[in-house]
């Protein structure tokens, strides 16, 4: 299958600062998404970026499908950022390989 | 974007009886659904994949005669755990497909067996 790697695996950061997470992926994907878990679980979905740049306030994202990598850039963190995100490549079926994840957690 | 409901959000069993786990499309059909796993503090592993009217696809490693899916409707995608032992403790979470590029996902359920 699809192998997807996440970096950094845990970061901390204090309020105010700007962090870049990465995603690598070794395969053609048909989709990418970035997630961010809360802490009840439930996944939260960030950005829908197979390709190209978007940006949601203080977060954005750039894909570049031919080098398949992903980034997430958070800027001005603030502490209701801190949580686990992740990265997940869809297939042609639908299915989705996710990261190994980014723990985050930003600090007052 | 679509909503996609998983019932219940919390369970607790009891060592050898069985948990069944509900993943509705609540404003969509959905051709395809999927089933997750997460172990704390480990990533999501993708379980199997459900088509409506037909048998599950199941990933190498996942035993399909201890977690049956069934998806009987377009709307509904069931797991259930059998024979649930306290290493089948996890957070299970279904995702649906119907059209859409994006992948809606449900709440999840955190299972523990005890």
């Amino acid at each position: 299958g699809i192998q997807v790697e996440q970096s950094p695996p845990d970061l901390i950061l204090q309020e105010g600062a700007n962090s870049t997470l990465r995603c690598n992926f070794s395969d053609s994907v048909n989709n990418l998404q970035w997630f961010h878990q809360n802490p009840w679980g439930q996944l939260i979905n960030l950005f829908y970026i197979p390709s190209g740049t978007k940006q949601n306030g203080r977060l954005s994202a750039t894909t570049v499908a031919t080098e398949r990598y992903s980034l997430l850039y958070i800027s001005s963190s603030q502490t209701t950022d801190s949580g686990v995100y992740f990265c997940a490549v869809e297939t042609a079926g639908n299915q989705f390989y996710f990261g190994t994840g980014t723990s985050l957690t930003v600090i007052p | 974007g679509a909503v996609v409901s998983q019932h219940p959000s919390r369970v607790i069993c009891k060592s050898g009886t069985s948990v069944k786990i509900e993943c509705r499309s609540l404003d969509f059909q959905a051709t395809t659904m999927f089933w997750y796993r997460q172990f704390p503090k480990q990533s999501l592993m993708l379980m199997a994949t459900s088509n409506e009217g037909s048998k599950a696809t199941y990933e190498q490693g996942v035993e399909k005669d201890k977690f049956l899916i069934n998806h009987a409707s377009l709307t509904l995608s069931t797991l259930t755990v059998t024979s649930a032992h306290p290493e089948d403790s996890s957070f299970y979470i279904c995702s649906a497909a119907g059209g859409e590029t994006e992948a809606f996902f449900g709440q999840g359920t955190r299972l523990t067996v005890v």
